[in-house]
């Protein structure tokens, strides 16, 4: 089956500076990658994703790309802002069923003012 | 208007009982889902359901089971709760049969056993 792995486990930017969280996945027919972001309290809320037909979507600050061949993925925060702070979740739809999802362990991601 | 909501947001019972989790959906969507996170914040996939199809997580007790009295709606029922079944579910959902569809998750159920 599919798994997902997720690094950093913490990362720690300056308000400003760039964060970049990275993910790897295992099952190659794997064909939807979505990032969410999950706040203290609350339900993980959907922030960007990519479908495999595609190597790079931007929104924003926000950006993701995807490099099929390595099975790699990564989400892109430009310009942070310390609301910004928060758990990050990679995920990767588990091929043959109805999109269950499979998780990475997350992010906590820390922007200081 | 909350897309995908779910009650009860806290539950606190004793080892040993029943006790059911609600989740209900106005997005339309036909798919919907049952998440649990650990205390490590592990998201994994419990179960997902549409109207032709349930997806059961090999890793999941029967003690679980998911009841969907319509489109809208998909409840979690857990017998004879352990301590280890501590942990915040999530629900979702999703459009169409779910693949490669975005899911949108309620603000979990925070289930502590006694």
């Amino acid at each position: 089956g599919e798994n997902v792995e997720q690094h950093p486990s913490t990362l720690s930017v300056q308000e400003g500076d760039s964060a970049v969280i990275k993910c790897t996945y295992s099952d190659s027919a794997s064909n939807y990658f979505p990032w969410y972001k999950q706040e203290l309290g609350k339900g993980p809320q959907l922030i960007i994703d990519i479908r495999s037909n595609v190597g790079e979507k931007k929104d924003q600050r926000i950006a993701v790309t995807l490099n099929k061949t390595a099975k790699h993925f990564s989400l892109h925060i430009t310009e942070t802002q310390p609301e910004d702070s928060a758990v990050y979740f990679c995920a990767a739809s588990q091929w043959g069923s109805q999109g269950n999802l499979i998780f990475g362990k997350g992010t906590k991601l820390s922007v200081k003012p | 208007d909350t897309a995908v909501s779910q009650t009860p947001k806290y539950l606190v019972t004793q080892m040993g009982n029943d006790k059911s989790i609600k989740c209900e959906q106005n997005l339309g969507h036909d798919t919907m889902y049952w998440y649990k996170q650990d205390s490590k914040k592990f998201l994994k996939i419990m179960f997902s359901y549409n109207n032709k199809e349930l997806i059961i997580n090999e890793t999941v007790p029967n003690r679980f089971s998911p009841k969907s009295p319509d489109k809208a709606h998909l409840n979690l029922h857990i017998n004879s709760l352990e301590l280890g079944d501590s942990a915040v579910y999530f629900c979702a959902s999703s459009q169409g049969t779910g693949q490669d569809q975005p899911q949108h998750f309620g603000d979990g159920t925070r289930l502590s056993i006694l």
